[in-house]
């Protein structure tokens, strides 16, 4: 197995400008979960869903922020329009619910940069 | 609510020693627990998770970790530090019902020569 997908690995955009940040899950997981990492802030959730449905989005800073999945092989996490605060690393991670007590595998991963 | 608290942001040991990375939880109800490292410019990777099968749970790299219920405290130990276990360190509780992990704050490894 790959693992989870991410896409791209960098990215660096104008303030202003809209992001869209990519994951392919692990084959047969069903839960999926944004995180966003920065030193000042440490490891922060951002939403996640169960069977393609979001269950918890309160970790979303505001409403630039959004998340889909719009199937069990795909979900997206778009800022728009993007600031400089958004800069940091976001990661993707991926559980198969109910079982191997809901252990997550991250992705490697996008760096985001907002100049 | 559950939350998991880790002592101390950085630890500095030199290489051949012991190492011990700290973790608390705040629950009711024991939950799972994970530990997971993370390497410079990596994703985080998993160590090693108590799920209540033993209290003592081995892990990949030589690290292990002991649940003590009555201390509420889930400690990350290996006997002998490498210079390639520099990384940071993150305990996490899995928040029943939800799939949700609630990670610590993280702890930096820092491996002397």
């Amino acid at each position: 197995d790959a693992g989870v997908i991410q896409s791209p690995r960098h990215e660096v955009t104008e303030m202003g400008q809209e992001v869209t940040l990519r994951c392919k899950p692990i084959s047969g997981h069903n839960s999926l979960f944004w995180y966003r990492q920065t030193m000042m802030r440490g490891l922060e959730l951002l939403i996640y869903f169960n069977n393609n449905v979001p269950i918890d989005d309160s970790g979303m800073p505001e409403d630039r922020f959004s998340a889909k999945m719009p199937n069990a092989s795909f979900s997206t996490l778009k800022i728009q329009p993007s600031e400089p605060r958004d800069s940091a690393v976001y990661f993707c991670a991926t559980a198969a619910w109910g079982q191997e007590h809901n252990e997550q595998f991250f992705g490697p991963g996008t760096r985001l940069t907002v100049l | 609510a559950q939350s998991v608290t880790q002592l101390g942001s950085h630890v500095s040991v030199s290489e051949g020693a012991l190492v011990l990375l700290r973790c608390n939880y705040s629950s009711s109800v024991p939950p799972y627990l994970f530990w997971y490292v993370q390497y410079p410019n990596q994703g985080l990777q998993l160590l090693l998770k108590y799920t209540s099968a033993a209290t003592l749970v081995k892990g990949i790299n030589g690290f292990e970790a002991e649940f003590k219920k009555s201390e509420t405290s889930f400690h990350l130990t290996k006997p002998s530090a490498h210079m390639s276990d520099a990384a940071e360190y993150f305990c996490a509780a899995l928040r029943s019902n939800t799939g949700k992990l609630i990670f610590g704050q993280g702890t930096t490894l820092q491996v002397k020569p």
